[in-house]
Formats: C-alpha cells, sequence, structure tokens
C-alpha cells in the first residue's frame, strides 16, 4: 500500500543552526506534498507545501525541496529558534477516486536548543 | 469563523461501551476525514467524505463508523470500544477540487479502559 517513512524521528540542533528532515513516498502519483507543525498538545498546523511541478519552494527560514524521481522530500529550516521545537509531519496525497487522501509520515520530534 | 470544532476534548471509556465523536466545520468544506493519532506516532486516516451522503474507508477503519448527512457534520462511532482504540481523534477538513490544505480540529483524546 502507500507508504511514506520519514528521518530522523528526533533531531536536536543548537539555536541558529540548520535543520533538516527528510521524507520517502511510495505511491508515484503523488503529486501534493504538505510539511505540518505540530505543538505539545496542539492541532497540526500547515507550515509549507509543494506540488509536484515544483522543485522547491522557500517561505523565510522554512524551505521545501522535491525529487521526484527518487520520490524524496525534505524541509528545511534555517537560522533555528526556541519556538520552531515541535513535531513536524510530512504527507503524500494523491488523487484517488475523485478526493485528496492524505498519507502522513510519523513524525520528527525537533528540539532546538538554547 | 470557528473552522473545525471538535467534541469532546476528553472522554474516558469502559471496553465495550459506544460513543460518537462530533466533528463539525462551517467553512463550506466539501472533504472531511478522521485520523487518530497513537503516541510516538504519524496520523493514521480512519475514514474520508468528499461530500454529504459519500463516505470511504482509510487505513484504519476496523471498529469506526461514520455518517455524513450534511456538508458540515462527520461524525465518528465507535461501537463496542477496546484499549487498542485509546488514542487521540483528530478531524480535519479541505475544500478539495485543488485546495489541498488540511484544517484539523483541536482533537479528542480518548482512553478505554
Amino acid at each position: 500500500g502507500e507508504n511514506v517513512e520519514q528521518h530522523p524521528s528526533t533531531l536536536s540542533v543548537q539555536e541558529g543552526d540548520s535543520a533538516v528532515i527528510k521524507c520517502t513516498y511510495s505511491d508515484s502519483a503523488s503529486n501534493y506534498f504538505p510539511w505540518y507543525k505540530q505543538e505539545l498538545g496542539k492541532r497540526p498546523q500547515l507550515i509549507i507545501d509543494i506540488r509536484s511541478n515544483v522543485g522547491e519552494k522557500k517561505d523565510q527560514r522554512i524551505a521545501v525541496t522535491l525529487n521526484k524521481t527518487a520520490k524524496h522530500f525534505s524541509l528545511h529550516i534555517t537560522e533555528t529558534q526556541p519556538e520552531d521545537s515541535a513535531v513536524y509531519f510530512c504527507a503524500a496525497s494523491s488523487r484517488d477516486s475523485g478526493t485528496y487522501k492524505y498519507i502522513f509520515g510519523t513524525g520528527t520530534r525537533l528540539k532546538v536548543l538554547a | 469563523n470557528a473552522g473545525v470544532t471538535q467534541t469532546p476534548k476528553f472522554r474516558i471509556l469502559k471496553i465495550g461501551q459506544s460513543m460518537t465523536l462530533q466533528c463539525t466545520q462551517d467553512m463550506n468544506h466539501n472533504y472531511m476525514y478522521w485520523y487518530r493519532q497513537d503516541p510516538g506516532m504519524g496520523l493514521k486516516l480512519i475514514y474520508y467524505s468528499v461530500g454529504a451522503g459519500i463516505t470511504d474507508k482509510g487505513e484504519v477503519p476496523n471498529g469506526y463508523n461514520v455518517s455524513r448527512s450534511t456538508t458540515e457534520d462527520f461524525p465518528l462511532r465507535l461501537e463496542l470500544a477496546a484499549p487498542s482504540q485509546t488514542s487521540v481523534y483528530f478531524c480535519a477538513s479541505s475544500l478539495g477540487q485543488g485546495g489541498e490544505k488540511l484544517f484539523f480540529g483541536s482533537g479528542t483524546q480518548l482512553s478505554v479502559l
């Protein structure tokens, strides 16, 4: 079945350093790749997304890259700050029977050390 | 707009009991979803709906049922609760038709003892 693998499961970085989270998907029909941030006890919230016709997208300190050939996409956070500490989920979405089904990765717990 | 509203926020059930998790959205979204999130795990799709009267199974549908009688509401029914259903449940919605951003509710923490 469809699967999204996410690595690492935990990541600790010093404040100001960069963080990279990687995901691999299995369904070649996937065409939309969002990233969600979930703070402790809160709901997941979209932070950035990319479509299959784009190789890279950037929004201030956050960027996402996509390699369709390798079925691989990554989240890059530069100049990390303590408020970046959270769990980050990647997801892949494909159109199936007229709807968009999202398959999520298992999450990465990012800790930014002050 | 309130967005996606879930009730209750917390619930403790005994094994074998039943309950309904409520979800309503006021954004006129066509697509609605139910996910469960186990500790340290990602989000698993239980059921989804593309519009009123239409529902379909996700990755982990066993032990659950849904209905979608209106665009706004998408309740999740647990019959004969089991400890394996202890989890945090999130309802989500999206516009669909190219508007793929998911809007999540605040979640329901369910314990089955």
